[in-house]
């Protein structure tokens, strides 16, 4: 039972069109987050949601708009695709964990959606 | 320059070396820290998660840093094929799920049978 599950895991499709991609999470985590991965392996940040609420917004293009309807799904729709936007793209959740300095928050990563503009 | 800076190898090395990954971060506030593995056409999963300076060991792996010079480090030891796999370190300065993680650029590690 995949405990971040994201689709599709590939998408291939043309300049200017408008995609969705979904994730969902069955850990019961409070926090989700959006990262692109680009061709060099590099991980960054895109979003980040706390019950709903937006957290993190990196100087992300406006054409990238998250949406999360509950808890345990955050979506991510990018209008007005540019070749630039080909990358994979990872949705995670997290929770804090233990107390003090034991303390963790651990990222859980879906399988990723291959994402390619042409 | 990036806040985290992670060779991007490729590394290779033959089965049973031991293995060294390493990390320098900029941000002298960053006090967790964080080794990812990722193999081909995952995604990262969480493999070390250490606070403040010192080791941290768990079966074959070894992390350690050291705060003073801000450098962390992840040792694998008695390498397997299995460990092939792209290895990258992470930081934060809490614990807080409403702080980004920052990453170094990930190390592609390949072990030799």
């Amino acid at each position: 039972d995949t405990a971040v599950s994201q689709t599709p895991k590939y998408l291939v499709t043309q300049m200017g069109n408008d995609k969705s991609i979904k994730c969902e999470q069955n850990l019961g985590h409070d926090t989700m987050y959006w990262y692109k991965q680009d061709s060099k392996k590099f991980l960054k940040i895109m979003f980040s949601y706390n019950n709903k609420e937006l957290i993190i917004n990196e100087t992300v293009p406006n054409r990238f708009s998250p949406k999360s309807p509950d808890k345990a799904h955050l979506n991510l729709h990018i209008n007005s695709l540019e070749l630039g936007d080909s990358a994979v793209y990872f949705c995670a959740s997290s929770q804090e964990e233990g107390a003090g300095t034991l303390a963790k928050n651990i990222q859980y990563f879906g399988a990723g959606t291959r994402l390619s503009v042409l | 320059q990036k806040e985290v800076e992670q060779d991007p190898g490729p590394l290779s090395v033959p089965e049973g070396a031991i293995v060294s990954l390493n990390c320098t971060y900029s941000n002298s506030a960053f006090q967790y820290f964080m080794w990812y593995r990722q193999y081909s056409r995952k995604g990262p999963e969480l493999l070390m998660y250490t606070y403040s300076s010192g080791n941290k060991e768990d079966g074959r792996f070894t992390a350690q840093v050291d705060k003073s010079s801000k450098y962390i480090s992840l040792f694998i030891r008695d390498s397997q094929p299995s460990d092939s796999a792209t290895y990258l370190c992470a930081t934060r300065q809490t614990n807080f799920g409403n702080e980004k993680l920052t990453f170094g650029t990930g190390t592609r590690l390949t072990i030799i049978p």
